[in-house]
């Protein structure tokens, strides 16, 4: 699986874009981009995926770029509760292990008032 | 839809004493299943993986060993703790054969070893 670089922190004001960037320069065609957060002491809530095209639900929206070398997670209007580690993770879909997901040390926004 | 369960939430734990952590998934039929462990301020390590019963495969050399006796029930053991063994546990499922599919994690469990 492809490795991933992502800020260890960031700041935004509240009810601002948040724009989280993450690098993945060696990805290969077949790889998707994952995004999950971690709220301290919980599991972690996925967020979003995507291939090659960019998508959006109801939590967030993810550019891939179009050589899918970086992409950038975008929560339109962060609250105080979108305080949390995000992890962008790279992953074939057919690994061997299952499709577990290695998960790096991600980066940390602060929503602040 | 599908549910995880894990539990206990905490547990505390004298050095050399057993483990076994539970996670049931509901709502799906053969899930692939995880353990995953959270040591204090870092990511997130793979510790086992299966995909269908008595299908385990570890990630990492350890004091631990994992067993899933039912389609959705996966269990965390270890005979003897060790003070290493502390940390956050998450169990995870997600969806056989399904291409892209992400995962989804239970709430964990806090463990202290003394």
């Amino acid at each position: 699986d492809a490795k991933t670089t992502q800020p260890p922190s960031m700041d935004c004001a509240e009810g601002r874009a948040a724009n989280l960037p993450c690098n993945h320069s060696t990805i290969s065609g077949n790889e998707y981009v994952y995004w999950y957060r971690q709220i301290h002491s919980q599991g972690p809530q996925y967020i979003i995926h995507g291939l090659k095209n960019n998508e959006t639900n109801e939590m967030a929206s993810l550019i891939i770029t179009e050589d899918r070398k970086s992409s950038t997670l975008i929560l339109p209007h962060a609250t105080l509760r979108d305080t949390a580690v995000y992890y962008c993770i790279v992953r074939l879909p057919n690994s061997n292990s299952g499709y577990a997901l290695n998960f790096g040390k991600g980066t940390s926004l602060l929503v602040t008032p | 839809s599908q549910t995880i369960h894990q539990w206990p939430a905490t547990l505390v734990q004298p050095v050399g004493s057993p483990l076994s952590l539970e996670c049931t998934v509901e709502g799906t039929s053969n899930p692939n299943l995880y353990w995953y462990r959270q040591a204090a301020g870092r990511g997130l390590q793979l510790l086992f993986y299966s995909v269908g019963i008595g299908q385990i495969s570890s990630e990492v050399p350890q004091n631990l060993s994992a067993s899933r006796p039912q389609d959705r029930q996966f269990i965390l053991s270890s005979k003897k703790l060790l003070l290493s063994d502390s940390g956050f546990y998450l169990c995870a499922w997600s969806p056989p054969w399904s291409l892209g599919s992400p995962l989804h994690f239970g709430n964990g469990t806090r463990l202290t070893v003394t």
